[in-house]
């Protein structure tokens, strides 16, 4: 059974702050992404990574780096966390064999 | 204009009735589509994908229609346990893997 996981379901933390945010997949998957999702606007591609230190800006990267040291873990940075980036943060690894996209449980991230 | 539109309802509709969902697109070149499903504080899961010459899974039932860019999802005898978000999703022109999405079309299911 495929599964996603991300170290946190709820993170709450201060401006300025820096913050690590580990999505982990036990599927071999070579493309993986993070997302950022608020309401109204759906997900948003913030980066992603096709390979092992391989990475890609997405639609909004501002703000953010990320690691990907080994093929199952995905790691995104908040470098100093902003009020704007209170958010859920969802991670996904993607199959191409079935061309579906499988998601972590998200991490609601709040910054105060 | 955004690239996936979704009217972000919500639909309001009693259990057993018939609902369809549409979604626009602005990219003509597009080549897969899919509804996602995202339940509440939940993440979302692929519901199916959808196929030009249209496709159907139990009482789910997903349509393309290429010349005015828009993909459609019907579901009838709608059950309580259907209120969730729909996602519409197609695929970027920038990459094989990666997903446009839409913001998602909220449906509640009333007994």
């Amino acid at each position: 059974d495929v599964k996603v996981t991300q170290s946190s379901r709820y993170l709450v933390k201060r401006t300025g702050e820096k913050v690590f945010l580990e999505c982990v997949q036990d599927m071999d998957h070579e493309n993986m992404f993070w997302y950022r999702q608020d309401p109204g606007l759906g997900l948003r591609l913030i980066y992603f990574s096709y390979d092992v230190k391989m990475k890609e800006k997405g639609d909004i990267p501002e703000g953010y780096s990320v690691s990907r040291e080994k093929k199952e873990r995905f790691s995104l940075i908040l470098e100093s966390a902003s009020t704007n980036q209170t958010s859920m943060y969802l991670c996904a690894s993607f199959s191409p064999l079935f061309y579906e996209q499988y998601f972590g449980p998200g991490t609601r991230l709040t910054v105060t | 204009r955004k690239e996936v539109e979704q009217d972000p309802g919500p639909f309001n509709v009693p259990e057993g009735a018939t609902v369809a969902f549409n979604c626009t697109y602005s990219n003509s070149a597009s080549q897969s589509f899919f509804w996602y499903r995202q339940d509440c504080r939940k993440e979302p899961k692929l519901l199916m994908s959808v196929y030009s010459s249209g496709n159907e899974d139990g009482r789910f039932t997903a349509q393309l229609n290429r010349a005015s860019q828009y993909i459609s999802l019907l579901i009838r005898d709608s059950k309580l346990s259907d209120s969730a978000t729909y996602l519409c999703v197609v695929n970027s022109m920038d990459s094989n893997y990666q997903l446009i999405w839409g913001a998602g079309t909220k449906l509640i299911i009333k007994p």
